[in-house]
């Protein structure tokens, strides 16, 4: 199957820095990659779509202005989560769709972010 | 907006068959899907419906049906190994909407 990674796999930043995190498809082309965000025992929420280059479309209550997301290659999207604070500390997973796929979401292993 | 309901946790022994239920609410979708995700790592596709009935992949099977709004994933032969999260998802043009997610215990 598709590979998808993400690095880092963890880190932990100071309330009020910027930390960025990447997503690529390894050996695919992904026109669209997911963002979401996970709270422990909870369930993944939708952040944003990346679309390769084009604007990125957020969900509904998410700051476009702090969550930072660029998809400038076919095969790299970012996410930079600017002035974190404590309450942004979560799972951040990202996905990626081949263009073969309609609906299998192929998902990187995740960043735990931790903001102090 | 769309909307899942699954139960929150399932206890299971080795060998056995479980049904993990999932009910949904939405306007319209293209087909419900199902992955599973261990303590601490990523969602891994399992199935999709996007047509009413059963589709089998091997030990796990998924069923939908959209005049009730419900589907279910089957996992057949449990093992240890099957303890974990999972979660029935809605498709629409390819951006999914997950449900709350159903803790799989297995026991011996």
């Amino acid at each position: 199957g598709a590979v998808v990674s993400q690095h880092p796999s963890w880190v932990i930043c100071k309330s009020g820095t910027s930390v960025k995190i990447e997503c690529r498809s390894l050996d695919f082309q992904a026109t669209t990659m997911f963002w979401y965000r996970q709270f422990p025992k909870q369930s993944l929420m939708l952040m944003a779509t990346s679309n390769e280059g084009s604007k990125a479309t957020y969900e509904q209550g998410v700051e476009k202005d702090k969550f930072l997301i660029n998809h400038a290659s076919l095969t790299l999207s970012t996410l930079t989560v600017t002035s974190a604070h404590p309450e942004d500390s979560s799972f951040y997973i990202c996905s990626a769709r081949s263009p073969g796929d309609f609906y299998e979401q192929y998902f990187g292993p995740g960043t735990r972010l931790t903001v102090t | 907006g769309q909307s899942l309901e699954q139960p929150s946790e399932v206890t299971a022994v080795e060998g056995a068959i479980v049904q993990i239920n999932c009910t949904y609410q939405t306007s319209g979708f293209y087909g419900l899907s199902w992955y599973q995700q261990h303590d601490g790592g990523a969602p891994t596709f399992l199935s999709y419906n996007g047509l009413d009935g059963l589709e089998e992949t091997g030990r796990f099977s998924s069923f939908l049906s959209r005049s009730d709004s419900y589907g279910y994933l089957l996992l057949q032969e449990l093992q240890m190994k099957d303890s974990a999260s999972y979660f029935c998802a809605l498709n629409n043009a390819g951006k999914s909407t997950f449900g709350d997610g159903t803790t799989l215990t297995v026991k011996p």
